[in-house]
């Protein structure tokens, strides 16, 4: 399976729900980061979480990171319409600078 | 504080045709990337540059795909010939550091008909 592979591959949810979104990938990194993509836009940057660090929060996101099991989660608090976007999680290996994506989370939530 | 732009935003070209892209990274960043997403399929490196130098172009799908990034500052990616399997969306992105956060642009939609 791919590196930074999420899942669910699809999520549709009630808005002022919470959506939860996972990421797996293989190898040992330096940080990884989530990004979102709006339907014909260009992949906006939420947050990053280092490897040391365990959880983080910005705004209604928040991310865990476990490292012991090569997993993070992405959970969206109260969503909103304007949440409806793809969500990505992308991995930089140790010692380089290379994002790998996976296929990403489309999340749909409904007014 | 500008983002990263690209240029196009959207390009149609038929098969054998020529396509540059741009990309101007934010100002003061060294390094420069591009990424590609091809058929919904997952974004996937081509190429960094650190200044004007290929750091890595390991992605590149083959010799039809010419980058150069001349001065340090913007970058073009040229496709020739452009191919029906290149279409997707070609993204370009930045940082600082490259241990840092890449900030992307908004992308340019290839569609090779």
């Amino acid at each position: 399976s791919q590196q930074g592979e999420e899942d669910p591959q699809a999520l549709s949810i009630q808005e002022g729900e919470n959506a939860t979104m996972n990421c797996s990938y293989k190898t040992s990194i330096n940080n990884l980061q989530w990004y979102r993509q709006n339907s014909g836009r260009g992949l906006v940057h939420l947050i990053l979480i280092r490897s040391n660090e365990r959880e983080k929060h910005s705004g209604r996101l928040r991310v865990t990171l476990d490292t012991s099991k090569k997993s993070s989660s992405l959970l969206i608090t109260a969503s909103r319409a304007a949440d409806t976007a793809s969500y990505f999680c992308a991995t930089a290996d140790s010692g380089t600078y290379k994002y790998i994506f996976g296929t990403g989370t489309r999340l749909k939530v409904l007014a | 504080e500008a983002g990263v732009t690209q240029f196009p935003s959207h390009s149609v070209i038929e098969k054998g045709q020529t396509v540059t892209l741009r990309c101007d990274p934010i100002s003061g960043h060294d390094n420069l990337y591009w990424y590609r997403r091809v058929m919904g399929k997952e974004i996937k490196f081509l190429l960094h540059f650190v200044k004007e130098s290929k750091q890595d172009e390991s992605g590149m799908p083959n010799n039809r795909f010419l980058a150069e990034r001349t001065g340090g500052t913007y970058s073009t990616l040229k496709v020739q010939p452009a191919e029906l399997e290149d279409s997707g969306v070609y993204f370009c992105a930045s940082s600082q550091n490259y241990r840092e956060t890449q900030y992307f642009g908004p992308g340019t939609r290839l569609l090779v008909l």
